[in-house]
């Protein structure tokens, strides 16, 4: 069983700039989630995922987008960059259609430095 | 909304010394409450749960009891291990149940 895998592990960009992460969902997993967590603190949901659909958003601007695909991997795409986005992006997944009542299997993360 | 508020750390503790990391919520209804752990170096993991309350969840020797009078769901250990270091969270599920809200997050380091 092969589990949440996210790329880039670490990244550097500057303000201003757009950057793009990716995650491959446990397999057989329909519902993927991802949040920000922010050195020294516990992790931001962002928005979910389901069938190709957002699903949920956290407290998070336009600029934050994402993407589904019919293999239930995803994109989180960032633009306009600012310094406040520097985190680790984790990604979730998990096999309940579209709801949180059981676990969630993260990947390890992207570390993102804005400049 | 949901929120949840755990106590701040770093807690330092020696090997097989007693283990209390506190956690308070505030929530509508009763959702299911949550602890994560993230190791060195590794993903956020769960530790263990409970749905309603006073249930008590537990696994690898920790435990931590749904208490609805006190709305607090501490993690306790009896003896912990150096291979228990690492940064500890208590969540719970958002009022629209699509997401975990995380607390701030606990480290605990443990010494031989």
């Amino acid at each position: 069983e092969t589990g949440v895998t996210q790329s880039p592990t670490h990244l550097i960009k500057t303000r201003g700039q757009q950057v793009t992460l990716r995650c491959s969902s446990q397999s057989g997993h329909n519902t993927v989630s991802w949040y920000q967590q922010a050195l020294g603190q516990g992790p931001q949901f962002i928005f979910q995922y389901y069938r190709e659909e957002e699903n949920g958003r956290g407290n998070f601007p336009p600029r934050f987008s994402g993407l589904q695909f019919p293999n239930y991997s995803s994109e989180l795409n960032v633009n306009a960059l600012e310094l406040d986005d520097s985190a680790l992006y984790l990604c979730a997944s998990s096999a309940l259609a579209g709801g949180v009542t059981g676990e969630l299997f993260f990947g390890e993360g992207s570390r993102l430095t804005v400049l | 909304g949901n929120s949840v508020t755990q106590m701040e750390g770093p807690v330092t503790l020696s090997e097989e010394a007693f283990l209390t990391i506190n956690c308070t919520y505030t929530a509508t209804g009763y959702p299911s409450l949550f602890w994560y752990v993230q190791y060195p170096g590794e993903g956020l993991q769960l530790l263990l749960k409970a749905t309603k309350a006073d249930d008590k969840g537990s696994n690898k020797g920790f435990e931590a009891t749904y208490r609805k009078e006190t709305t607090s769901f501490h993690l306790e250990k009896g003896s912990v291990q150096v291979s228990d270091s690492a940064v500890y969270f208590c969540a719970l599920i958002n009022q629209a149940g699509t997401a975990l809200i995380f607390g701030k997050g606990t480290t605990l380091s443990v010494s031989s």
